[in-house]
């Protein structure tokens, strides 16, 4: 069964620290690995999209890193601000053709406190 | 352009009634997915649609959600006689394609309440 787990649960930080949110899956056939964020009351946003042959990709402030023989991804954030607090969710898609193709995880709670 | 829309916001119900809830995708997306997302949980799948083809309903927790699309349009969930453990966000989301390989495009939501 396909699953993706991420840790922590959730993680609260000082405004201006960095932080690594980390996501573990088994997902077959791989595709490819997003990370969303989530702020409260609105809809996932897509912070980066990675397929097999990328092990890393940045969107501001946002670093991702993928290593497909472990089967880890982890979220950095520098420099955080307020702004950053919501949930981030790792979403694994698969090559399968199946239904909706995508194995979501529970998402890790980030609090930025001033 | 426009993202993807969905109506209400927020609605509260009593328990028993029905609601229909409504998802505008993205103009020219073929594919609509629909999930609900209970308070502190992950995203659950409940149903797809993909053009004109029979939408993939495997999510679906029981018989009292359905759901429509017409066309490459508008989608309507709908929760018959609601019960309480149906209260969660409904969220929508659109995309060019249907299948994990594609960007998914996600709805504000709507946050149900049944009391």
């Amino acid at each position: 069964k396909n699953q993706v787990e991420q840790s922590p649960q959730s993680l609260i930080i000082l405004e201006g620290k960095n932080c690594t949110l980390q996501c573990n899956y088994t997902v077959s056939p791989f595709s490819n690995l997003r990370w969303y964020k989530q702020d409260t009351g609105r809809g996932p946003v897509s912070l980066t999209i990675m397929t097999f042959s990328e092990n890393t990709k940045s969107n501001g402030r946002y670093t991702a890193t993928l290593d497909a023989d472990t089967k880890q991804s982890s979220l950095h954030i520098t420099a955080s601000q307020l702004s950053d607090s919501a949930s981030y969710i790792c979403v694994v898609g698969d090559s399968g053709g199946g239904a909706d193709g995508l194995t979501f995880g529970k998402g890790t709670h980030l609090i930025i406190q001033p | 352009g426009a993202g993807v829309s969905q109506s209400p916001s927020n609605k509260v119900t009593e328990k028993g009634k029905d609601v229909e809830l409504r998802c505008d995708p993205i103009s020219g997306h073929t594919a609509l997915y629909w999930y609900r997302q209970r308070l502190g949980q992950g995203l659950e799948f409940l149903i797809y649609f993909q053009g004109n083809s029979a939408p993939d309903k495997s999510g679906l927790p029981s018989d009292r959600f359905s759901a429509e699309r017409t066309g490459e349009s508008v989608s309507t969930l709908t929760i018959q006689r609601t019960q309480q453990e149906d209260s969660a966000v409904y969220l929508c989301a659109s995309s060019p394609v249907a299948g994990g390989k594609y960007e998914q495009y996600f709805g504000p939501g709507t946050r149900l309440t049944v009391t």
